[in-house]
């Protein structure tokens, strides 16, 4: 099936920091990809679709400056938070439709946990 | 605009006996449902999925689920719990009025809890 990575598994980071968080799809490729955020024993959160080669669209209440999207290939988005804060601190999963068949179905990253000090 | 309601935020059953976690979704559009399993540290697994074909969905490990329009529910169902089924479950739908390519709107999840 389907595989989808994300790089670093996980990350610790001093506060007013940047992390970048990367996303790949390994085996087919992905003009869509979407990132979610999950707090502890919490529910995933849509946070961006993110578009290969175009801007990202955010979802109500996420800011687009501190959450940054780039999608620059057709296997490849990257999330930077940029001037993180321990709020920010939370469980970072991204997804990719594989359209091919129209299936519907996306496959998930196994997630980066993020952790603001 | 869609969502997904899953009524219970734990479920505790013994080994052995069947599994029955709730899900009720809202959808403008006609949508495909998903039941997704997390377990401690671990990716998100795709159990089943609902796309408009049969509505009696049978998934990976013994799970099922059944698609009823009248009720708008999408029941995940297993004859026998196993004691690696304990887990955190979620309920997703996507309504497609994007076209195809969809972000997920999530349920709350369900724990499911095995007891020996």
């Amino acid at each position: 099936g389907a595989v989808v990575s994300q790089h670093p598994s996980w990350v610790i980071c001093k506060s007013g920091t940047s992390v970048k968080i990367e996303c790949r799809s390994l085996d087919f490729q992905a003009t869509t990809m979407f990132w979610y955020r999950q707090f502890p024993k919490q529910s995933l959160m849509l946070m961006a679709t993110s578009n290969e080669g175009s801007k990202a669209t955010y979802e109500q209440g996420v800011e687009k400056d501190k959450f940054l999207i780039n999608h620059a290939s057709l296997t490849l988005s990257t999330l930077t938070v940029t001037s993180a804060h321990p709020e920010d601190s939370s469980f970072y999963i991204c997804s990719a439709p594989n359209l091919a068949g129209f299936s519907y179905e996306q496959y998930f990253g196994p997630g980066t946990r993020l952790t603001v000090t | 605009a869609q969502s997904v309601t899953q009524l219970d935020s734990h479920v505790s059953v013994s080994e052995g006996t069947p599994v029955l976690l709730r899900c009720n979704y809202s959808s403008s559009y006609s949508p495909s449902l998903f039941w997704y399993v997390q377990h401690p540290n671990k990716g998100l697994q795709l159990l089943l999925k609902y796309t408009s074909a049969a509505t009696l969905v049978k998934g990976i490990n013994g799970f099922e689920a059944e698609f009823k329009k009248s009720e708008t529910s999408f029941h995940l169902t297993k004859p026998s719990a196993h004691m690696s089924d304990a887990a955190e479950y979620f309920c997703v739908v996507s309504d497609h009025s994007g076209g195809g390519a969809d972000g997920l709107t999530f349920g709350k999840g369900t724990h499911l809890i095995i007891q020996p």
